[in-house]
Parts: structure tokens; C-alpha cells; sequence
């Protein structure tokens, strides 16, 4: 069963911890994304990764890591520095350049 | 300045009517553009991609590129209310290192 697996579905995170979300594709893409959604907003991207052992910043990758050791898995760890964690988590995989993104059942996070 | 934008909406039409959204963006080195329709709460999913200059067409929907313009838009024929969701634009651009970039989205709403 090929896709994008996305773990936990609901995640809730203490003020001051660090938490790490699951992104696992099987579609052997090589590109590899995490947005962040707000209620009401479009996407923002956080982190891209398109070979192994290599990543880039996005737009709001402060407060955020992530890691490439694997070509199917691309975690994304929400650190203690993200003031206002608290969104709708998206992975994204892409076969190569120029072609659509295909999306994770996301992941959402609260902070409590 | 942003790279996609997109009108935030909401944008009301009647159900049988033809809903247009539009999206315009920046940089010329344009590849290929995607719109994904985007339910409450749930994962984006691909309803067309277009890479070239002028309409695709792919049952009720249409989308339309204009490169010189810099605009891409999405028509959907004969409106349904379960069509009612968040349609977000993306492109990839040469500039932008062909990543996936997202506008904010515009929210239809199809009313009965």
C-alpha cells in the first residue's frame, strides 16, 4: 500500500519540549517537504530535503530541525525555540522537480 | 513580495454556476503550476497540473495558463456544493530552486 504516512495523527506538546513528527513515504520520491498550516492560511514551507543527507531551509525554519538519513523517512522535530507551535503539520513528497507534491493525512499539534 | 498570491475569499457562487478562481505570480522563471482543493481539517489533495500556455481541461475542471500575464486560474463548471473547500495554487519555480511554492488559498463556497 504505497503513500505517505504521517504519525501521530494529534500530538500535544508541554511548554519547553521538544517534540518529533513522523513523515515515512514508500513512493520512492526523492523530495521531500514539511509545511505548516494556520487555521485559515495557506501552507508554509519549513524544511525541503531533495536528495539524501541534504536539506534547506523554507520560509519559517526557525525553531525547527529536521534530518535526511533515510530517502524514505524526513522527521521533523519542533523544538523548545518555536514559540508558537501550535498549526497543522504537513509532509509532502515530490517524485523529481516540477511535478505535483503529494500530501500526508497531517499531523496536529497543540501546545498545553 | 510574494511569489503565488491568491484572493483569500471566501467566494460565493450558486450551486450549477461557474466558480473561477485566480492566482497571479512574480517570477518568470515558471515551470509548472498545480491547484489543489483543500477540505476543512484535511490534506491537500491534486485536482490539475499545467505546464504550458493555455487551457487543460479534465471534466468540470479547466485550468488556464498565461505566462506572458503571469496569471493561472481554475474553472469549475457546473458547481456542486461538495465542491465547497479551500483551492490552494502552487508553482515551481527556476528561481525558487523548483520547490513547490503555495499561495494562501481562496475558500468557494457553493451555496444552494
Amino acid at each position: 500500500d504505497g503513500g505517505i504516512t504521517q504519525s501521530p495523527k494529534y500530538l500535544f506538546r508541554k511548554e519547553g519540549q521538544n517534540v518529533t513528527l513522523s513523515c515515512e513515504q514508500n513512493l520512492n520520491h526523492d523530495a521531500m517537504y514539511w509545511y505548516r498550516q494556520d487555521p485559515g492560511q495557506g501552507l508554509r514551507l519549513i524544511y525541503y530535503s531533495q536528495i539524501v543527507n541534504d536539506f534547506q531551509k523554507g520560509d519559517i525554519a526557525e525553531g525547527y530541525s529536521v534530518s535526511r538519513e533515510k530517502k524514505e523517512s524526513f522527521p521533523l522535530t519542533v523544538t523548545s525555540a518555536q514559540k508558537n507551535p501550535t498549526a497543522f503539520y504537513l509532509c509532502a513528497t515530490q517524485d523529481r522537480l516540477n511535478t505535483e507534491a503529494f500530501f500526508g493525512q497531517g499531523t496536529r499539534l497543540t501546545v498545553v | 513580495q510574494k511569489e503565488v498570491e491568491q484572493n483569500s475569499g471566501p467566494l460565493s457562487v450558486p450551486e450549477g454556476a461557474i466558480a473561477s478562481l485566480n492566482c497571479t505570480y512574480s517570477d518568470r522563471g515558471s515551470q509548472s503550476f498545480f491547484w489543489y482543493r483543500q477540505y476543512s481539517g484535511k490534506s491537500p489533495e491534486l485536482i490539475m497540473f499545467i505546464y504550458s500556455n493555455g487551457d487543460k481541461e479534465d471534466g468540470r475542471f479547466t485550468a488556464q495558463l498565461n505566462k506572458a500575464s503571469q496569471y493561472v486560474s481554475l474553472l469549475i463548471r457546473d458547481s456542486q456544493p461538495s465542491d465547497s473547500a479551500t483551492y490552494l495554487c502552487a508553482g515551481a519555480f527556476t528561481g525558487g530552486g523548483n520547490k513547490l511554492t503555495f499561495g494562501t488559498g481562496t475558500q468557494l463556497k457553493v451555496e444552494l
